[in-house]
């Protein structure tokens, strides 16, 4: 239940405050990794993607960086507000694979 | 309207019984997906479908039967549950099996089993 939940890595930040968050993928084969937020009770729902032939992408108040070199991809958020708190997911796509999602950090925005 | 919907939102039942999960989604989508979030919400693939066709099969034990009538719809059938079967079941659909298309997730069906 939510208890275990709270063993998730979690980031605590003020609000307005800038986030980020890392995740690590494990495969250099990957081509598209996209970032998904979970709201408590709802379903995981696509904040924003990028392609390996890319290494920054930015959408509105977030951006992703993706090194190859080191397998890591983060989700920046801008001016963190409460509504941002959720659990946030990367997921990598091996070519001709399915689409495998990391563990998940949750982000706890304090007033 | 809701882009994926699930049916029940809550599933609380007994060990050994059948259970069913329905899935719709509305999207005009040609693949649909079942994930099980377990309680360290670490979300595991365990079908896909395109077009009604059985596309992806994880690693699931067989008491997990997967229906889908028409390409609208993914149903999850449970038979003989157990209590490691208590988890958060996802319904998900994509434009097409690409798995780089985005994955629209439906609300979650919260299955206790007791």
């Amino acid at each position: 239940g939510e208890s275990v939940g709270l063993h998730l890595p979690t980031l605590s930040v003020q609000e307005g405050d800038n986030s980020i968050i890392n995740c690590a993928y494990s495969n250099s084969a990957s081509d598209y990794f996209i970032w998904y937020k979970q709201e408590s009770g709802k379903g995981p729902q696509f904040i924003i993607d990028i392609r390996s032939n890319m290494d920054k992408r930015q959408g509105q108040r977030v951006t992703v960086l993706l090194n190859k070199t080191v397998k890591h991809l983060s989700l920046q958020i801008a001016a963190t507000q409460p509504g941002d708190s959720a659990v946030y997911f990367c997921a990598e796509n091996i070519p001709g694979n399915k689409l495998t999602f990391g563990g998940g950090t949750r982000v706890l925005v304090k007033p | 309207d809701t882009a994926v919907s699930q049916t029940p939102k809550y599933l609380v039942t007994q060990m050994g019984n059948d259970k069913s999960i329905k899935c719709e989604q509305n999207l005009g989508h040609d693949t649909m997906y079942w994930y099980k979030q377990d309680s360290k919400k670490f979300l595991k693939i365990m079908f896909s479908y395109n077009n009604k066709e059985l596309i992806i099969n994880e690693t699931v034990p067989n008491r997990f039967s997967p229906k889908s009538p028409d390409k609208a719809h993914l149903n999850l059938h449970i038979n003989s549950l157990e209590l490691g079967d208590s988890a958060v079941y996802f319904c998900a659909s994509s434009m097409t099996s690409g798995s780089s298309d985005t994955q629209y997730f439906g609300p979650g069906t919260r299955l206790t089993v007791l």
